[in-house]
């Protein structure tokens, strides 16, 4: 079974540039999540998807932030215009469900961004 | 206010020795507790979880973890390390946040096994 999915692996960009990251989930699980991974930190969510909803966006700066899971599978992050400091790593997960809180979270490798 | 510690940044252990890896949390409501490793330039890996039942939970790669209510911990350990589990290890608690369940990391403990 293919595991989450994640491209770019690596981007380069100068400041004020947009940029977009790609999730395909696990096939199956409805529950699709970002996550921003500082250096030495442990993962933040951004927002959960509940299939095509946006159930948890809470943590989304939405200035510069968004995102869209259309037809409930695959999903986009996109930033525009991108900061100095939003160099992070950015990891996808999904789950079979999201509700209870007790299904596992599967991760992507995740997009290292550097932005110049 | 609901959180996560690993007090550890990093731990050192000889390959064959036991190791631990310590976190504690404070959640209000059921704990649910889970354990990840991450490897360089990889995604987090699940190795275990506590939901309800037995306290030792056993995991991947022979793992396992002691859910302790009264201290607040969910130690990770494994009885004889080996210089492939160097990597870094996060633990997370399921939180409830404006009405929603959601995973919080700890800030991970990097741990380093010598032959």
């Amino acid at each position: 079974e293919a595991g989450v999915v994640q491209s770019p692996r690596y981007k380069i960009i100068e400041k004020k540039q947009p940029v977009a990251f790609w999730c395909n989930p696990i096939s199956g699980h409805n529950t699709l999540y970002w996550y921003l991974q500082n250096l030495g930190q442990g993962p933040e969510l951004l927002i959960r998807y509940e299939n095509e909803e946006a159930v948890d966006d809470s943590q989304l700066p939405k200035d510069r932030f968004s995102a869209e899971r259309l037809k409930g599978v695959d999903s986009t992050l996109k930033i525009q215009p991108a900061e100095l400091g939003d160099s992070a790593v950015y990891l996808c997960a999904s789950s079979a469900r999201g509700g209870t809180g007790t299904d596992t979270q599967y991760f992507g490798p995740g997009t290292r961004l550097t932005v110049l | 206010a609901q959180s996560v510690a690993q007090p550890e940044d990093q731990v050192n252990v000889a390959e064959g020795n036991p190791l631990t890896v310590k976190c504690t949390y404070s959640v209000s409501g059921n704990p649910y507790l889970f354990w990840y490793v991450q490897y360089p330039n990889r995604g987090l890996q699940f190795l275990l979880k506590y939901i309800t039942g037995d306290n030792l939970v056993k995991g991947s790669y022979g793992f396992e973890a002691e859910f302790n209510k009264s201290q607040t911990s969910f130690h990770l350990k494994k009885p004889s390390a080996l210089v492939s589990d160097s990597a870094l290890y996060f633990c997370a608690v399921r939180v409830i946040s404006g009405g929603y369940n959601k995973l919080i990391f700890g800030a991970g403990t990097r741990l380093a096994v010598h032959p």
